[in-house]
C-alpha cells in the first residue's frame, strides 16, 4: 500500500543549510507536498511539486524530486530559529485529493 | 482573505457521549476534507466532500462521520467516544477535488 517515511529528528546550527528528507511508495502520485506544522497550531502548506518536475525553488526553500527513487527532499537554506518545527512530507492518493502524510520530521534549530 | 476556521478549538468530553465538529472552508472552495492526528497513528485522512457529496472515506469505524452543506461547510460527528478518539482534528479545504489542501487551526478534542 501508500506510505510515506521520514526520520524523526533534525538537529541544525542557526544560519546552516537543513535538508528533510522523504521516501514514498506511489509512483503514480501527482503531486507531492510539505508541510510545517508548529507546535499548537494546524499545518501551513509549504510548497509543493509536480510528479514531472525534478526540482522547485521558492525563496529559502528548494524541493528535490528522485522519482526513479521515490525520494523527495526540502532544503531551508539559512535556517532561522523560527523554523523550528515539525515537518511533515505527503503524497496525493490518486483516488481523490486525500493525502498520505508521513510521520513528520521535528526540526530543531540551535542559535 | 479568511483561512480556514474550525470551531471549538478545544473540548472536553467523558467517553459514551458524542461530539460535533465544525469547519468553514476558504471563501470559494468547494472540497473539504478532515484528519485525524495523535501521536501515535500520525495524521490519518478521514473523509472528504466536494459539492456536499462525500467522495472518499478512511478506514474509521461507522462512529465517525460527517456531512457537507451547500454553502461548503463542514461538520463531523464522533459518536459513542472512546479514550483514543483524542486526538487534534484537522479540516483542511480546497478549491477543487485534486487542489492543494490548506489546513485550519485544528480542534482538540479530550475524552476523559
Amino acid at each position: 500500500g501508500e506510505d510515506v517515511e521520514q526520520s524523526l529528528f533534525l538537529s541544525v546550527r542557526e544560519g546552516d543549510s537543513s535538508v528533510i528528507n522523504c521516501t514514498y511508495t506511489d509512483s503514480s502520485s501527482t503531486y507531492l507536498y510539505w508541510y510545517k506544522q508548529e507546535p499548537g497550531a494546524g499545518l501551513q502548506l509549504l510548497t509543493y511539486i509536480f510528479s514531472n518536475m525534478d526540482m522547485k525553488q521558492d525563496q529559502r526553500l528548494t524541493v528535490l524530486l528522485n522519482k526513479k527513487d521515490k525520494h523527495l527532499s526540502l532544503r531551508i537554506a539559512d535556517t532561522q530559529t523560527g523554523d523550528s518545527a515539525i515537518y511533515f512530507c505527503a503524497e496525493k492518493d490518486n483516488q481523490g485529493g486525500k493525502l498520505i502524510f508521513g510521520q513528520g520530521t521535528e526540526l530543531s534549530v540551535k542559535p | 482573505k479568511a483561512g480556514v476556521t474550525q470551531t471549538p478549538r478545544y473540548l472536553i468530553k467523558t467517553r459514551g457521549q458524542q461530539v460535533t465538529l465544525s469547519c468553514s472552508p476558504i471563501s470559494g472552495h468547494r472540497s473539504v476534507s478532515w484528519y485525524q492526528q495523535t501521536p501515535g497513528q500520525g495524521l490519518q485522512f478521514l473523509f472528504e466532500y466536494f459539492s456536499e457529496t462525500q467522495r472518499n472515506k478512511g478506514n474509521f469505524p461507522g462512529r465517525f462521520s460527517g456531512r457537507q452543506f451547500s454553502n461548503s461547510r463542514s461538520e463531523m460527528n464522533v459518536s459513542t467516544l472512546e479514550l483514543g478518539d483524542s486526538a487534534l482534528y484537522l479540516c483542511a479545504s480546497s478549491l477543487v477535488l485534486t487542489g492543494e489542501l490548506f489546513f485550519g487551526e485544528g480542534s482538540r478534542l479530550t475524552v476523559l
